[in-house]
């Protein structure tokens, strides 16, 4: 069965460093997403992207975050200036054709900020 | 702004002792609700989505259905394999998920 798939799995960084995670939707899909899950809380959202643009942003994602999708497979979440509240798990779905389709998550990545 | 509450947060149950999840939620035009499973150190797997009030959804022990102000997750004779987190999420006209904080499932054997 298809799946989304993310590197890396964990992430250590230095605060004030940049960060990109990277994510691999399933192949026929056509919007995608990132959440992000702080220890012992909800699953947040961040943003969506679709047809090579976002469509809508949490208040969380400020000018220090920025996603990408600079090929036909990959979709990047880049963090400029990490702080050590960003330590979280940030996780990649996506969805088929139709806004009310299922999203597909990935494994997420593990970024904890020093 | 949405809100989706999940009730109890946690739950231990014998194997083979079935019981019910419930997600109580606040939404402005709901477009579809998702229940997905998460397993420690995962990410949340899909299980089922609801369009409408009325509407029921089954996958081996579980069954979900959907009112017009909660949604409900039945196990019916659960097995230690059935030991997850189980989230509720909602999605209104802008698409993006509005999750619950989860109701933790633990069978023991």
């Amino acid at each position: 069965e298809p799946e989304v798939t993310q590197t890396p799995s964990h992430q250590v960084t230095q605060m004030g460093q940049e960060v990109i995670l990277r994510c691999v939707p399933i192949s026929n899909h056509l919007y995608f997403y990132w959440y992000r899950q702080i220890l012992g809380q909800k699953v947040e959202f961040l943003v969506s992207f679709y047809n090579n643009e976002i469509s809508e942003k949490s208040e969380i994602f400020d000018d220090q975050f920025s996603v990408e999708r600079p090929d036909g497979s990959n979709f990047t979440l880049k963090i400029r200036s990490t702080k050590l509240e960003d330590s979280a798990m940030y996780f990649c779905a996506s969805s088929g054709a139709g806004g009310s389709q299922p999203q597909h998550f990935g494994d997420g990545t593990r970024l904890s900020i020093l | 702004e949405d809100q989706v509450t999940q009730s109890p947060e946690a739950l231990r149950l014998q194997e083979g002792e079935s019981s019910s999840l419930n997600c109580s939620y606040t939404v402005s035009g709901l477009r579809g609700l998702f229940w997905y499973r998460q397993d420690p150190g995962k990410g949340p797997e899909f299980l089922f989505t609801l369009y409408s009030a009325g509407e029921e959804k089954e996958k081996e022990r579980l069954k979900a259905t959907l009112t017009k102000k909660e949604s409900f997750l039945h196990i019916t004779a659960p097995k230690p394999e059935d030991s997850a987190t189980y989230l509720c999420a909602v999605q209104a006209d802008d698409y993006k998920l509005s999750f619950g904080a989860g109701t933790t499932v633990t069978v023991r054997a």
